[in-house]
């Protein structure tokens, strides 16, 4: 079963606002992954974490790797039109031969 | 650069009839393969994943098999559909390199609709 508890599930947000979203475990995790699925569409990956720490950005998303190894959180800054969609976060759980991914979090922006 | 192609994007398909789903990947050698199946609305559910031609892992048992032909073709198949086998599949790679970090760093293909009626 999952074992990735992501949040919110749904995001209602203004365009311009900044979002936040985390993912969170109760086991310690090597790598974290960060993707946006549009509709209809394959997943996107947006960020790769890799250390325990480690601030990562891409253009308007910042993403972060807990120093406990068990969370993880990705921020939208101003966000547009565009950023509606489903963020999915990912990780490799230490010790484990695959990926685990959260349930997703649906961002919907009102202009 | 590596891309990775599925098709076909859409199918739909009477109950009981075979299905075969193929996903290639280009640009990249003994890359790790996997297959996802995603419900509407619902998170990716791992499906099959490989390591190596012929070499094919199981993650739930199902109505549905994957067989590794050659080392960038994945195939999705089925003998007889089910309805409950409709949903989005998903074809990833990921490179079989030895750091971590393109072992486990995965890239989704554009997915294929399936329609069980």
């Amino acid at each position: 079963g999952q074992q990735l508890n992501q949040s919110p599930q749904s995001m209602f947000i203004q365009e311009g606002e900044d979002v936040s979203m985390n993912c969170t475990s109760s086991s310690i995790f090597n790598t974290w992954l960060w993707y946006k699925q549009d509709p209809g569409e394959g997943p996107v990956l947006l960020i790769a974490l890799y250390k325990a720490g480690e601030l990562t950005s891409n253009g308007r998303l910042t993403a972060q790797f807990g120093i406990t190894r068990k969370d993880s959180f990705l921020n939208i800054s101003a966000s547009i039109p565009s950023d509606v969609g489903i963020y999915f976060c990912a990780g490799q759980r230490q010790g484990a031969q695959k990926l685990v991914f959260g349930q997703g979090t649906r961002l919907t922006i009102n202009p | 650069s590596q891309t990775i192609h599925q098709w076909p994007a859409t199918l739909v398909q009477p109950v009981g009839s075979p299905l075969s789903l193929e996903c290639t990947v280009e640009g990249t050698s003994n890359p790790n393969l996997y297959w996802y199946r995603q419900a509407a609305g619902r998170g990716l559910q791992l499906l099959f994943y490989s390591v190596g031609i012929g070499q094919i892992s199981s993650e739930v048992p199902q109505n549905l098999s994957a067989s590794r032909p050659q080392d960038r073709q994945f195939i999705l198949s089925s003998k007889k559909l089910l309805l409950s086998d409709s949903g989005f599949y998903l074809c990833a790679w990921s490179g079989s390199g030895g750091t971590s970090e393109t072992f486990w760093t995965q890239y989704f293909g554009p997915g294929t609709r399936l329609l069980v009626l």
